[in-house]
């Protein structure tokens, strides 16, 4: 079954904040998850990855954080913009098994 | 370097007709997969293919659909029969690599059955 869920629906912040969304999974094997962006009729947009061997990766203006002892995942992005609003998921990969398993997802809005 | 390409975009089917849904994986990437969307949801895993190979299609439904990945030409995932609960955003996925990882998707084709 799934196993990975968002603790929030929706998130809405002022442009310029930062913003972090969270993801908890319940698969200690999983040694691979990304973070997605998907705007209104779109496909996902590849953020940012993290293998399980690590603890934060960093991109442009994002973050990815990992607790592997809580199981918990989550992305930091930094100076929101409008264009940042969209749905975020998470999805894990677990070794052997050759497929992502995304969560629900959470909405961000940004207000300029 | 052209991104993953689906097409259609939106199709639109009678009860009982088939659907058909291409995939061109992004240039050097040898690994599809395929994904259903419902709306406010996440996308749940369908099938992995790699050229002329069905990996795993522990996702797929076991009436009704099929997809390949031939070795010339676009990945099709074909739909018999529809019917209403088949409406939904499918969307494919390349990889470069095995193993699940890496995955960059299309802009999906929005399948709606009437």
């Amino acid at each position: 079954g799934e196993s990975v869920g968002l603790h929030l629906p929706t998130l809405s912040v002022q442009e310029g904040d930062n913003s972090i969304i969270n993801c908890a999974y319940s698969n200690s094997a999983s040694d691979y998850f990304i973070w997605y962006k998907q705007e209104s009729g779109k496909g996902p947009q590849f953020i940012i990855d993290i293998r399980s061997n690590m603890d934060k990766r960093q991109g442009q203006r994002v973050t990815v954080l990992l607790n592997k002892t809580v199981k918990h995942l989550s992305l930091q992005i930094a100076a929101t913009q409008p264009g940042d609003s969209a749905v975020y998921f998470c999805a894990e990969n677990m070794a052997g098994f050759q497929k992502l398993v995304f969560g629900t997802g959470t909405r961000l809005l940004v207000s300029p | 370097n052209a991104g993953v390409m689906q097409n259609p975009r939106h199709l639109v089917r009678r009860r009982g007709q088939e659907a058909r849904l291409r995939c061109s994986p992004m240039k050097g990437h040898s690994h599809v997969y395929w994904y259903r969307q419902l709306p406010e949801e996440g996308l749940k895993f369908m099938v992995y293919l790699q050229k002329e190979n069905i990996i795993d299609e522990s996702g797929m439904p076991k009436e009704r659909f099929s997809a390949e990945f031939p070795k010339e030409g676009p990945s099709i995932l074909r739909i018999q029969q529809v019917v209403r609960g088949d409406s939904a955003a499918y969307f494919c996925a390349s990889s470069p690599r095995t193993g699940g990882y890496e995955q960059y998707f299309g802009p999906g084709t929005r399948l709606t059955v009437t």
